[in-house]
């Protein structure tokens, strides 16, 4: 079985500081690891993914994200906030065994000016 | 570059009706997924299809159903809808089933 935990239902942070949103898997394989972003009444963006290599993975909009094997983690991180970074967002985790990836609850991520 | 589309945008139906939602996946994309999304909730998976067959199922009773043409656009059908039915319908294409790419949903709503 697989799954995601986003312990947290919202994050705070003030436009130019770094932020961080947090995820936690579970998996009985090899992981590969997605974020993905919703916009108010629209579908999911694909952000990043990690499937094997470097832990540190880059991907659209100035996001990264950072694989931490030995804690089961897949934290997302931007440097610096733009206001317009506030949405939801989801990490996803898909077993190599199974075509299919398990989404987490979502993050509300909320930029203030 | 068209992306994944669906149709309708948004659809209204009484409980114990019938729904036939529609996804034409992203250019070169060979395999199509739905979630269903319910409010403040994450995707939950229904199923994917692959090559016109049904690959693999998440756990949603048979009144969901589906459909992968040869030009592997996809329909979802809802049979005996239920209040709970209620959500927002999301389809994914995706080639090698890495990253998946969402259309912008379609918005049911049982009464």
């Amino acid at each position: 079985a697989q799954s995601v935990a986003q312990p947290e239902d919202q994050v705070n942070v003030a436009e130019g500081n770094p932020l961080t949103v947090k995820c936690t898997y579970s998996v009985s394989g090899n992981p590969y690891l997605f974020w993905y972003v919703q916009y108010p009444n629209r579908g999911l963006q694909f952000l990043l993914k990690y499937i094997t290599g470097d832990n540190l993975v880059k991907g659209s909009y100035g996001f990264e994200a950072e694989f931490n094997k030995s804690q089961t983690s897949f934290h997302l991180k931007k440097p610096s906030a733009l206001v317009s970074d506030s949405a939801l967002y989801f990490c996803a985790v898909r077993d190599i065994s199974s075509y299919i990836p398990t989404f987490g609850r979502g993050t509300s991520l909320i930029v203030h000016p | 570059d068209a992306g994944v589309t669906q149709s309708p945008t948004h659809l209204i139906k009484t409980r114990g009706q019938q729904v036939t939602l529609r996804c034409s996946p992203k250019s070169g994309h060979d395999t199509v997924s739905w979630y269903q999304q319910a409010l403040g909730q994450g995707p939950q998976f229904i199923f994917q299809y692959y090559e016109e067959e049904e690959r693999q199922r998440g756990n949603f009773p048979d009144r969901f159903s589906g459909h992968q043409f040869p030009n592997y656009s996809s329909e979802l059908n809802v049979n005996a809808l239920l209040l709970g039915d209620s959500a927002l319908y999301l389809c994914a294409s995706s080639l090698t089933s890495n990253e998946q790419y969402f259309g912008p949903g379609t918005r049911l709503t049982v009464t």
